[in-house]
């Protein structure tokens, strides 16, 4: 099982429309949780980050996190063409505080 | 500030030659992290340090790689004797403290022939 998975896509929107990412991880004793994007030929940069259960919303962005299900997603409202990049889900691990990122999933919004 | 500086940007290397990437993170920041992507592929851990310690190497092969963070001066990745599925997109990362908010580099792209 990989430490923390992402459906890889892609996943097309129109604009305007809501972009959903979901994400799962399986060390139950994580605490801390990110979102990175990152634009084709560049580097990751933190979009999001999330410690409790529950929403949090930043901008146009919601975080969502959801302990007992190992659950972690990332919705973006009134998607725009510049939200098209490939968003990385990270895990800062419990015993070594090792941040682990999924794949990514790579998100394309259609003008 | 300057963010997180890496180089070269592109580097080849032709089999059974050394790649030596260098890296200097953001000024105050003494938490230095290595990771390797390949294409269509997430983000592997590499290696994690501090300021002259190796923290923890445990994602960076045993053969031909090793990094350090000397005292003074950038973070140095080196790979010796390079093979083809070395090839890859090398991040370096820094921060201030170790909770997951990272600032990366724009990246070294290790190309071997």
């Amino acid at each position: 099982q990989k430490e923390v998975e992402q459906n890889s896509g892609p996943l097309s929107v129109p604009e305007g429309a809501i972009a959903s990412l979901n994400c799962t991880y399986s060390d139950r004793g994580s605490q801390s949780f990110f979102w990175y994007r990152q634009y084709s030929g560049k580097s990751p940069e933190l979009i999001m980050f999330i410690y409790s259960n529950g929403d949090k919303e930043d901008g146009r962005f919601t975080a969502q996190l959801n302990k007992a299900s190992q659950y972690v997603s990332l919705l973006i409202r009134d998607s725009q063409p510049s939200d098209s990049a490939t968003y990385l889900c990270a895990v800062l691990r419990s015993n070594d505080y090792k941040l682990s990122f999924g794949a990514g999933t790579t998100v394309t919004v259609r003008a | 500030n300057a963010g997180v500086m890496q180089n070269p940007r592109h580097l080849v290397r032709r089999r059974g030659q050394e790649a030596r990437l260098r890296c200097s993170p953001v000024k105050g920041h003494s938490h230095v992290y290595w990771y390797r992507q390949l294409p269509e592929e997430g983000l592997k851990f590499m290696v994690y340090l501090q300021k002259e310690n190796i923290i923890d190497e445990s994602g960076m092969p045993k053969e031909r790689f090793s990094a350090e963070f000397p005292k003074e001066g950038p973070s140095i990745l080196r790979i010796q004797q390079v093979v083809r599925g070395d090839s890859a997109a090398y991040f370096c990362a820094s921060s201030q403290t170790n909770t997951g908010e990272l600032f990366f580099g724009e990246g070294s792209r290790l190309t071997v022939l």
